[in-house]
Parts: structure tokens; sequence; C-alpha cells
């Protein structure tokens, strides 16, 4: 158990519907980082965030937005939601921003958009 | 920029027979380096990491990893692997400094047979 808890496990939903994933860090970690695990596209970064404040953005779409609360869980928001958003999604937290750390990933949250 | 590649995307091996799975990476900056394995329906767990020091790593259930910088290399090695060892194996590079995030290669699949 790495301590990152993801939720939900699974999610099926409509095209054009709005989900909102949820992970709560390891207890101390103030980074927390969110993934999106595709067949094609692999293991791509969406963005990160540090003590509530963005700090590294990758390929996140316009649709997904994301948020960390003052209790430093972070919510990942996915709108208009297409047949392409169906993946695999990480929440992963840290103790530290940047280098010499490592990151600790959750279970994950499986969407299936149909 | 930093990028991963991974030169298989699947190796199946006998039960009891050595491994190595390769991983190649590029950046304009120092890097720290990880080895990830996810079972089936799991999440992410680290294997072992390079930030310093002796470039021969050793991690979790028997793997180890070389640091070559001359041929900015990071491959993963085990001398005998077991059915359990079955999974996907990602290396990482996480960048220095404003590079917060960890960037994956697209993983290679052991498949261990008896």
């Amino acid at each position: 158990d790495s301590g990152v808890t993801q939720t939900p496990k699974h999610l099926i939903t409509a095209t054009g519907q709005r989900v909102t994933l949820r992970c709560s860090p390891r207890s101390g970690d103030l980074s927390v980082y969110w993934y999106q695990q595709s067949l094609d596209q692999g293991l791509q970064f969406l963005i990160q965030y540090y003590n509530g404040e963005e700090r590294a953005k990758g390929n996140i779409l316009e649709r997904f937005s994301a948020q960390q609360f003052p209790d430093l869980h972070s919510e990942l928001n996915l709108s208009s939601l297409e047949l392409g958003d169906s993946a695999l999604y990480f929440c992963a937290s840290s103790v530290l921003q940047g280098q010499n750390t490592e990151a600790f990933f959750g279970q994950g949250t499986r969407l299936t958009v149909v | 920029a930093q990028s991963v590649t991974q030169l298989d995307s699947q190796v199946p091996v006998f039960e009891e027979a050595p491994v190595e799975l390769r991983c190649n990476y590029s950046s304009s900056v120092s890097v720290y380096l990880f080895w990830y394995v996810q079972y089936p329906n799991q999440g992410l767990q680290l294997l072992l990491k390079y930030l310093s020091g002796s470039t021969l790593v050793k991690g979790i259930n028997g793997f180890e990893a070389e640091f070559n910088k001359s041929q900015t290399s990071f491959h993963l090695r085990k001398p005998s692997v077991h059915i359990s060892d079955t999974a996907e194996y990602f290396c990482a590079v996480w960048g220095g400094g404003s590079n917060y995030k960890l960037t994956f290669g697209k993983g290679t699949l052991l498949t261990v047979n008896p």
C-alpha cells in the first residue's frame, strides 16, 4: 500500500458528461501529480500541485482541470468527455517538489466513456 | 526537454533465466532515474532509483540497474526471474531545475514463462 488513495476505482460514464476524480496523498506529502495512462499514449503527465499551488503543467486538455485543497487532497475534473478520454488516471504524491525525491502512486481510477 | 526510450516493448523469458530491460534517456540537465513496476490492475511501485553516487543501484525483489552517463542508459537487470516478476516495467527520468514532472518510457512487458 503506497498510502495514496484514489476514488473511485472505476467510473463508467457517457460522452459529454463531467466527472471528478479524487486523490488523497500520503500523510505529509505536499506535492500531488496527475497522470493519464492509455494504451496508445502510455503514461502522460497532466499536472502537478505543490501545497495548493499549480507548479507544472503537461499534456492536459482544456476540458480538464484540477485543484489541490487546503487539506492537500486533490481533484481532477474532466468535462465534455469523449470516447478517447477512456484511460487509467493515476495520482502520485511526494514529500518534496522537484528533484531528489520519489513519487508514490495510487491504484488509479479507471475511466470508461461510452 | 527530456525523454525516455525503452527499447523493447515485450520481453518473454523462461523462469530462472536472467533478464535485462533496456532504457535510454536524453536530458539537457542532470537527471534522476527510476524504474517502476506495474502488476496487472495495480498502480506503479518503485523498484529502484538513481539520484547520485554509485552507478550500480540495487532495488527490491532482486532487481538492479546500472547508470551509464556516457551511454545515457539505465538498464534494469535480474539474474534469475520468477513467474511473479511478470509485469510491466517503466523507466522514468526526473529532470532538475524547475522541471517537476516524471517522464516515463512506454513500458516493457516482461512475461516469465514456466
